[in-house]
């Protein structure tokens, strides 16, 4: 069936460091997202990468489409990195997301 | 992007009663779609709602519990109906923008049924 794993599952980070969030896929993919969901709820895009790389300030992503897994970098770390991180895929044939487990990162200062 | 709302924010109801939640997109979308989060876990999508026509459910979503309606491009409602405790959930709606692929998401109805 449909899978879309992310990893870790949690993650603790001293302000300022670096990490990179994972997410693999099982199918081949038409589109691929990440989100940021802010500890009120509300999800924020990040990127739109069904292929390729992309950086956005101190955040970039690539994603490897034949290998089926995505990686979301995060660089010097703030608190209001803090959250969870959603992958969400649209497979072929398909025309909506279907999201991942999510990452949930919490930056200390 | 587009900027969408919702109604309510956030509402607490009686078990056994109905909620309608409104969702307002500022532009034209090609797609709108109601996921619901329940507490603690990640998104999962209740249906695609199609203007002029009924929704298409997902497995596990039935149009008697959650009916959908949609009359234009830029407006949609999701009832939530016969609630019981299992229903608490946040509840988004999602559009996809016209000539674009990335999709966009409201900031939420946060549902709690006592």
């Amino acid at each position: 069936g449909i899978q879309v794993e992310q990893s870790p599952p949690d993650l603790i980070l001293q302000e300022g460091a670096n990490s990179t969030l994972r997410c693999n896929f099982s199918d081949s993919v038409n589109n691929l997202q990440w989100f940021h969901q802010n500890p009120w709820g509300q999800l924020i895009n990040l990127f739109y990468i069904p292929s390729g790389t992309k950086q956005n300030g101190r955040l970039s992503a690539t994603t490897v489409a034949t290998e089926r897994y995505s990686l979301l970098y995060i660089s010097s770390s703030q608190t209001t990195d803090s959250g969870v991180y959603f992958c969400a895929v649209e497979y072929i044939g398909a025309n909506n997301l279907f999201f991942g487990t999510g990452t949930r990162l919490t930056v200390i200062p | 992007s587009a900027v969408i709302s919702q109604k309510p924010s956030r509402d607490i109801c009686q078990r056994g009663t109905s909620l309608t939640i409104q969702c307002q997109v500022d532009s034209q979308v090609t797609m709108m779609f109601w996921y619901r989060q329940q507490p603690g876990q990640s998104l999962t999508l209740i249906a695609t709602a199609n203007q002029g026509s009924e929704a298409t459910y997902e497995s596990g979503f039935v149009i008697d519990k959650f009916p959908i309606s949609r009359p234009n491009l830029t407006f949609s409602t999701l009832t939530v109906s016969n609630m019981s405790p299992e229903d608490s959930s946040i509840y988004l709606c999602s559009v996809v923008v016209q000539g674009a692929g990335e999709q966009y998401f409201g900031p939420g109805t946060r549902l709690t049924v006592t």
